[in-house]
């Protein structure tokens, strides 16, 4: 079975400082696919990235980033100097190779950003 | 752009009447979901379709059934809802294959009294 793991439920941080969420995933899958995706306050959630099991590079997109690393399970995200529009709920997700395509969602981070 | 919308914003419906939800998808994705989104548990997959007429069970199934007659439609119906499943009903499509992004509708935020 797999499982997401996100232990902040909510984190409140002051404009332009940095904020990293975590994600903790298990799976006994070799190949797997993780995903951040945001739900600002409108309610649509928001495809951000995709990881396969395969590359563990960081990658940097503008002020976000993500942290892949599989001796530990983890998949962070990362906004540098954040803003009031980055305020919104995240949530890390993961696919496994076998069966359909379910995908397991973790529990969200509520990310407020204090102007 | 991909879009997937939903019939309906918000809804407010009693007990123990039959519910149906719409979901409309304009990607030619094969792919389809209904979660439902609950303060603290996430999303959780009620059902999937992978084809037309075709579906799977996901996680929590009970209470609901779905219907998928056209490609870019996906339905899912409470047949007689109740208080529990007051609650967001988000709607996702995706292409075939592993390791696909979804793509989500804006949801419908359900309230059985």
């Amino acid at each position: 079975a797999q499982k997401v793991t996100q232990a902040q439920t909510e984190i409140s941080v002051v404009e332009k400082e940095d904020v990293t969420l975590d994600c903790v995933y298990e799976t006994r899958d070799t190949t797997y696919y993780l995903f951040w995706y945001k739900q600002p306050p409108s309610g649509e959630l928001v495809f951000l990235i995709r990881r396969n099991s395969f590359d563990e590079q960081n990658e940097i997109s503008g002020r976000y980033s993500w942290n892949f690393q599989k001796s530990t399970s983890s998949f962070n995200f990362t906004i540098t100097a954040s803003q009031v529009v980055d305020s919104a709920v995240y949530f890390c997700a993961l696919s496994v190779s076998g069966g359909y395509q379910k995908v397991t969602f973790g529990t969200g981070t509520k990310l407020q950003v204090i102007p | 752009d991909v879009k997937v919308t939903q019939s309906s914003r918000y809804l407010v419906k009693r007990t123990g009447e039959k519910v149906f939800l719409e979901c409309v998808q304009d990607m030619d994705h094969e792919n389809m979901f209904w979660y439902r989104q609950d303060p603290g548990l996430g999303l959780r997959l009620i059902y999937f379709s992978y084809d037309v007429k075709m579906k799977e069970k996901g996680d929590i199934p009970e209470g609901y059934s779905v219907s998928r007659e056209k490609k870019e439609r996906f339905s899912l119906i409470l047949e007689s809802a109740s208080t529990n499943q007051t609650s967001m009903y988000l709607c996702a499509s995706s292409y075939s294959g592993r390791g696909n992004e979804q793509f989500f509708g804006p949801g419908t935020r359900l309230t059985v009294l």
